[in-house]
């Protein structure tokens, strides 16, 4: 069985440009999460998704971060602008069922310089 | 809202010593807690998770850890350490029947000495 797939796994930008994340979950998984992890903390949730809709999007910072998930499979994760802060490992999980074990993809490197 | 602190964010045990980490929870209602290991530059792996049945709790790769209620502990063990047990380590809990993204600890770094 194919695992959560993500990309790019680096991405180096300078400050203020944009940048994409693409996450395929595990095939007939309904739950996908993002989760954005700062070096040495540990990953904190930015939006859950129930198919194509949102269940939780409260820790999203919505001025510069947007998610989306078409037809209830893949996502992509934008940050427009990007600033410094940004610089972490976006990780995206997927889970069968709304209560389900979360499998977790190898994650995206984000560098804002 | 729920958190957990996980106690030290490095521990170094010996190759076949007991390996202890510390986790500690705060809910206000019946948690679900989970323990997940990282290796460098990859995703997280589920090792356990505890979801209101047996309190005691075993995992992949020898590893468990038991729910005190009294103590609001949630504690990671495993009997004897190998080389390749060698990762970071997260607690992590969620409430509403484990329906809701999880909230992580900070991490604890796990060296083995040879």
């Amino acid at each position: 069985e194919a695992g959560v797939a993500q990309s790019p796994r680096y991405k180096i930008i300078e400050k203020r440009q944009s940048v994409a994340f693409w996450c395929n979950p595990i095939s007939g998984h309904a739950t996908l999460y993002w989760y954005q992890q700062i070096l040495g903390q540990g990953p904190k949730l930015l939006i859950q998704f129930q198919n194509n809709g949102v269940v939780d999007d409260s820790q999203l910072p919505k001025d510069r971060f947007s998610a989306e998930r078409l037809k209830g499979v893949d996502s992509t994760l934008k940050i427009q602008p990007a600033k410094l802060e940004d610089s972490a490992v976006y990780l995206c999980a997927s889970s069968l069922v709304r209560a389900g074990e979360l499998f977790f993809g190898e994650g995206s490197r984000l560098t804002v310089l | 809202a729920q958190s957990v602190t996980q106690l030290g964010s490095h521990v170094s045990v010996s190759e076949g010593a007991l390996v202890l980490l510390r986790c500690n929870y705060s809910s206000s209602v019946p948690p679900y807690l989970f323990w997940y290991v990282q290796y460098p530059n990859q995703g997280l792996q589920l090792l356990l998770k505890y979801t209101s049945a047996a309190t005691l709790v075993k995992g992949i790769n020898g590893f468990e850890a038991e729910f005190k209620k009294s103590e609001t502990s949630f504690h990671l063990t495993k009997p004897s350490a190998h080389m390749s047990d060698a990762a970071e380590y997260f607690c992590a809990v969620s409430v509403r029947g484990g329906a809701d993204g999880l909230t992580f600890g900070k991490g604890t770094h796990l060296i083995i000495q040879p």
